[in-house]
């Protein structure tokens, strides 16, 4: 039961260009989404978040939607770069109480390639 | 520099032995989650505990995976007996109790069980 879904196992987008990774959820309990950047040999780090309350936060290059309609988020990248080329995890959480408050599920990843 | 450190980095195990690897969380991080990383479901979770207790470990297969906190410096993942299937990437992470918090990550162990 994959609660956190990327349909797209990879992208590949020109230098300069926008990016766009997508995340769909399935728990409507969730309502803080975050995404990590993972390189090769390394562990995924942290980029952008977003809480339930918000629809859009922006950081630098990078802006994360959140559409909680169609339990569906979205990280744009603007302008690409090829340090960018990474794979890309949606993270989702319940951040109201219970057992489970806190724990952060992961959706599959998707491989973006910024090509010069 | 704060950051989660995880040992060994790098594990070849025959089929059949015990493997543990250790985590050492952020210091004054109260969560710690173990994940497995595959090709085909990203990052498993496989135990999560709050305050050194074990929360959720629905994940982790009972019969031979068992995660431990002896202490708040400490976190470990035992496999016993290994199988080939378990070779993947282990990740620990921690985080600070607190609403919308991330967690970070360490750098994994990679294990290949032969």
């Amino acid at each position: 039961d994959q609660q956190v879904k990327q349909n797209s196992p990879s992208l590949s987008v020109q230098e300069g260009r926008i990016s766009i990774l997508n995340c769909d959820y399935t728990n409507s309990m969730f309502d803080y989404f975050l995404w990590y950047k993972k390189y090769p040999a390394e562990g995924p780090t942290f980029l952008i978040s977003i809480s339930s309350i918000k629809d859009k936060n922006e950081d630098g290059r990078f802006t994360v939607f959140l559409n909680k309609s169609a339990k569906h988020l979205s990280l744009h990248i603007v302008p690409s770069q090829p340090g960018d080329s990474a794979v890309y995890f949606c993270a989702a959480s319940a951040q109201s109480g219970g057992t489970s408050y806190g724990k952060l599920t992961f959706g599959q990843g998707t491989i973006l390639t910024v090509h010069p | 520099d704060a950051r989660v450190t995880q040992t060994p980095r790098h594990k070849v195990t025959e089929m059949g032995q015990e493997v543990t690897m250790r985590c050492q969380p952020i210091l004054g991080h109260n969560t710690v989650f173990w994940y497995r990383q595959t090709m085909m479901q990203g990052l498993e979770l496989l135990a999560y505990f709050r305050n050194r207790a074990p929360l959720d470990d629905s994940g982790m297969p009972k019969d031979r995976f068992s995660a431990e906190m002896p202490d708040a410096t400490l976190a470990t993942l035992k496999i016993q007996p290994s199988e080939p299937r378990d070779s993947a990437v282990y990740f620990c992470a921690s985080g600070s109790q607190g609403l919308y918090t991330e967690a970070f990550f360490g750098q994994g162990t990679r294990l290949t069980v032969v």
